[in-house]
């Protein structure tokens, strides 16, 4: 089974510019998970969708910030303007409702460097 | 609100012994789920143990258990025999049942291993 796919691994854009995070989640899985990982803060979730549907966004920080989910295989996270304080790494997951049991599935990471 | 914390930031252990990492949460659910992810240097998240809250019997993978103590609201992590791939964060995680589908992380603990 292929697992949670992000693209891209490694993004390095200047200041101002618009970045954009792919992500495609195991197929099946009905919710989709956007984090943030610093050494400051750790692993933080920004949003989080179920069947497409974007359910908590409290965690995304600013308007700059935003996530769509057009369908049940495709999600982004866009960020515009970037700044450098977005520079971190990036995590989509996601999980299946049933089992209750049942973990989240992460991908590999984009690497975010905001020069 | 749930809350989990792993109070070491990072220990090291020598090669093939036995090392503990701490975990403790903060709820009023009766049942819920608790997860141990590994981080190695690769950034990939992988789950490494599950523990179901109703359950009197401590989970078991391997190298890996847990000691899962209700009352006290804990759950530590034991790697016996530890090898140089265990090097990595560890992520302490906890999922209610009855609430929505978030996963609540601890900020880690840094785990050495001692050649």
């Amino acid at each position: 089974d292929a697992g949670v796919i992000q693209s891209p691994r490694h993004e390095v854009t200047e200041m101002g510019q618009e970045v954009t995070l792919r992500c495609k989640p195991i197929s099946g899985h009905d919710y989709l998970f956007w984090y943030r990982q610093t050494m400051m803060r750790g692993l933080e979730l920004l949003i989080y969708f179920n069947n497409n549907v974007p359910i908590d966004d409290s965690g995304m920080p600013e308007d700059r910030f935003s996530a769509k989910m057009p369908n049940a295989s495709f999600s982004t996270l866009k960020i515009q303007p970037s700044e450098p304080r977005d520079s971190a790494v990036y995590f989509c997951a996601s999980s299946r409702l049933r089992p209750s049991n049942q973990p989240q599935h992460f991908g590999d990471g984009t690497r975010l460097s905001i020069l | 609100a749930q809350t989990v914390t792993q109070s070491q930031p990072e220990m090291s252990v020598q090669e093939a012994e036995t090392v503990t990492l701490s975990c403790t949460y903060d709820t009023s659910e009766s049942d819920y789920y608790l997860f141990w992810y590994k981080q190695p240097p690769s950034r990939q998240m992988i789950l490494v143990i599950r523990q179901e809250a109703y359950k009197q019997q401590n989970a078991t993978e391997n190298r890996f258990s847990v000691n899962f103590q209700k009352a006290a609201k804990s759950f530590s992590l034991k790697i016996s025999d530890s090898q140089l791939g265990d090097a990595a964060m560890y992520f302490c995680a906890y999922r209610s049942v009855n609430r929505d589908d978030k996963i609540i992380f601890g900020k880690g603990t840094r785990l050495h291993i001692l050649p």
